[in-house]
């Protein structure tokens, strides 16, 4: 099975920061990649998809990255509604999760 | 829009039959699938349903306990978990599969708390 493993669970950044999440695959998983938002007590909000496409509705300042076992998400000019957790997915013949990372304010 | 039912409270060795029911979409165009999430820990996925032929694909951990049926007329998924551990207390969630994006819809989540 393919294992994601994000970095770092953990981030502290300020509001206006850039900031850049990175999600590694135990193999190639081409651009089968995809990327959410979740607040507490919520379901995730799905954020990019094949590894660098953005969502409908979600704000440009969010970016996405990479292929074969390296990506990133980065946000640039982190906002004060920004601050939440975020995973990765993996989805193509398994679907795996990232065990997420939090991100909070400094 | 998708919704979900009512959070439960089983004992331990009982079952749990959750259901999510699709609106404002065609149901038979999206494969659904079920996640959770234990308390305060990540997301797990669990299983797939296809709507329109009603096939199933469940992850490992659950083969042999789960059970994810649809019923098309009134456009609802259901997601049996049968013999329930203390550690399968989490929340339970829908999500419709919009190919080839990833999740792009989901359920408001469903609390299921397994406690003797």
């Amino acid at each position: 099975d393919v294992q994601l493993t994000q970095s770092p669970s953990t981030l502290s950044a300020s509001v206006g920061d850039r900031i850049t999440i990175t999600c590694r695959a135990s193999q190639s998983i081409r651009n089968w990649l995809a990327w959410y938002q979740q607040k507490p007590g919520k379901p995730p909000t799905l954020l990019i998809y094949k590894a660098s496409g953005l969502e409908s509705g979600v704000p440009s300042r969010f970016s996405g990255g990479g292929s074969g076992t390296e990506f990133t998400l980065t946000i640039s000019g982190l906002q004060p509604d920004d601050f939440a957790t975020y995973y990765c997915h993996y989805y193509d013949a398994y679907y795996t999760f990232g065990q997420g990372t939090k991100l909070e304010i400094k | 829009q998708l919704v979900q039912s009512g959070a439960e409270v089983k004992k331990p060795g009982a079952s749990v039959n959750i259901s999510c029911k699709s609106s404002g979409y065609m149901f038979n165009a999206y494969y659904m699938h079920w996640v959770r999430q234990a308390p305060g820990q990540g997301l797990e996925w669990m299983a797939w349903v296809n709507p329109h032929a009603g096939g199933t694909k469940y992850g490992e951990r659950f083969k042999g306990r789960i059970s994810v049926t649809r019923d098309r007329s009134i456009s609802t998924v259901y997601m049996e978990l049968k013999n329930l551990r203390s550690d399968d207390t989490a929340v339970y969630f829908c999500a419709r599969y919009r190919t080839p994006d990833g999740f792009d819809m989901w359920g408001q989540g469903t609390l299921v708390t397994v406690s003797a």
